[in-house]
């Protein structure tokens, strides 16, 4: 069974500050997504991760994925109150685009 | 572009009755669909894939029977929650891939808004 986990699960910053969130997967995948999630709302894609090395930069946000270390990472720079919101990554299972999620990660970014 | 959209977006509804919800690609052909459910504060739970014209497969412990998806169209995935009891009270929402490579990344997934079923 694959298991997405995510680290923090909660995370409270100062504005300007620097940070990661990592998402370990317990199987192999070569696709990884990461998406943002406003209260009440439905998800907005960030990143699709296609291959072993992939890095992606947005703005603040910067994804990466390591496929032998089954590890992806969200690096924020110099955060922004407007960034407070919750974060998932997600991991295709088979290739079949059928999404395993993570648990979340809730930032909060503090004036 | 690539815009899913679902209706309705909230429902209230009485136990034991049947609610539909519906979810279309506005501006793309969705040849798979996707259901998920999420309990508030949680992560997203796959219920079920569905692709156009043939029947739907459902994630282990999902019930068939309870949660009706029928996917008659590449625009059009419906998803009808039968007999419906306080305990499916959730916020569900779809997803769809399509077949428009050249426009659109074709390993991504296009989710809709969302609808919030509360049944009393």
């Amino acid at each position: 069974e694959l298991k997405v986990e995510q680290n923090p699960l909660f995370l409270s910053m100062q504005e300007g500050k620097n940070y990661t969130i990592y998402c370990n997967y317990s199987t192999t995948s070569d696709r990884l997504y990461w998406y943002r999630q406003d209260p009440g709302k439905s998800l907005e894609s960030l990143f699709v991760l296609l291959s072993n090395g992939a890095v992606k930069q947005e703005g603040r946000l910067m994804a990466s994925l390591d496929t032998k270390a089954r590890l992806s990472t969200l690096h924020i720079t110099a955060a922004v109150h407007d960034l407070s919101a919750t974060y998932f990554c997600a991991v295709d299972i088979g290739g079949g685009s059928r999404l395993t999620f993570g648990e979340g990660t809730q930032l909060t970014v503090n004036p | 572009g690539a815009v899913v959209s679902q209706h309705p977006s909230r429902v209230i509804c009485k136990s034991g009755t049947s609610v539909k919800i519906e979810c279309r690609s506005l501006d793309f052909q969705a040849t798979t669909m996707f259901w998920y459910r999420q309990f508030p504060k949680k992560s997203l739970m796959l219920m079920a894939t569905s692709n156009e014209g043939s029947k739907a497969t459902y994630e282990q412990g999902v019930e068939k029977d309870k949660f009706l998806i029928n996917h008659a169209s590449l625009t059009l995935s419906t998803l009808t929650v039968t007999s419906a009891h306080p305990e499916d009270s959730s916020f569900y929402i779809c997803s769809a891939s399509g077949l428009e490579r050249r426009a659109f990344d074709s390993y991504e997934q296009y989710f809709g808004p969302g609808t919030r079923l509360t049944v009393t």
